[in-house]
């Protein structure tokens, strides 16, 4: 069965120290992945994406192929990162087209 | 450039009813998706439109139904509403198909009493 899994609901660090939040995916297939964020009071929004291989807010996510992960990476977190965040693979089958979230972290970065 | 809006922002129904809710994609967005997010099930995809045509369905009865417009404006529509419908609905518009590059509205909060 095609399946994202985050297996932290929470995650809670303190400012500056490293950060990793763990997407394990379960799809046939090469799917495309990605990373939303969703800060307090504001919209869902894209993070980043493994195609593009950027940083972003200093943020990174590596594809792992082997391991079917695509975990999320700060060296040094800040408050502002405090946020539920969501892995979602994007996959084209037989013409149909889905972005599928998985149950989402919510990441605290404690002072 | 007006983001994804969606009205109304909040709607609370009656068990039995229906319920119409509205999203305007980005100027020049072509593909609308609809999705449902709830503390349990999380976000859930309930469907996507593209040029008027359902292109794709998530795992919903079928109380639950959508159209597009001719200028790419999406409605949604669930009947005979459930107490278990109430939810955040959240819109979100891509210029192409084939991208899982995504602009979410604010959402429309619905609570079925």
């Amino acid at each position: 069965a095609q399946r994202v899994t985050q297996p932290e609901k929470l995650l809670s660090v303190f400012k500056g120290a490293p950060v990793e939040l763990k997407c394990n995916y379960s799809y046939s297939g090469s799917p495309e992945l990605f990373w939303y964020v969703q800060y307090s009071r504001q919209r869902l929004q894209l993070l980043l994406r493994h195609i593009s291989r950027e940083s972003i807010k200093g943020f990174t996510a590596d594809l792992n192929k082997g391991e079917t992960s695509f975990h999320l990476k700060k060296p040094f977190a800040q408050e502002e990162d405090s946020a539920m965040y969501y892995c979602a693979p994007y996959r084209r089958f037989q013409g149909a087209q889905k972005l599928v979230f998985g149950q989402g972290t919510r990441l605290t970065i404690n002072p | 450039k007006a983001g994804v809006t969606q009205t109304p922002r909040y709607l609370i129904k009656t068990r039995g009813q229906q319920v119409t809710l509205s999203c305007s994609p980005i100027s020049g967005h072509r593909s609308v998706s609809w999705y449902q997010q709830t503390p349990g099930q999380g976000l859930q995809f309930l469907f996507e439109y593209f040029s008027e045509t359902q292109r794709n369905k998530g795992n919903f009865p079928g109380r639950f139904s959508g159209r597009q417009f001719s200028n790419s404006r999406s409605e949604m529509n669930v009947s005979t509403l459930e107490l278990g419908d109430s939810a955040l609905y959240l819109c979100a518009s891509s210029f192409f198909r084939g991208q899982g590059f995504l602009t979410f509205g604010s959402g429309t909060r619905l609570t079925v009493v």
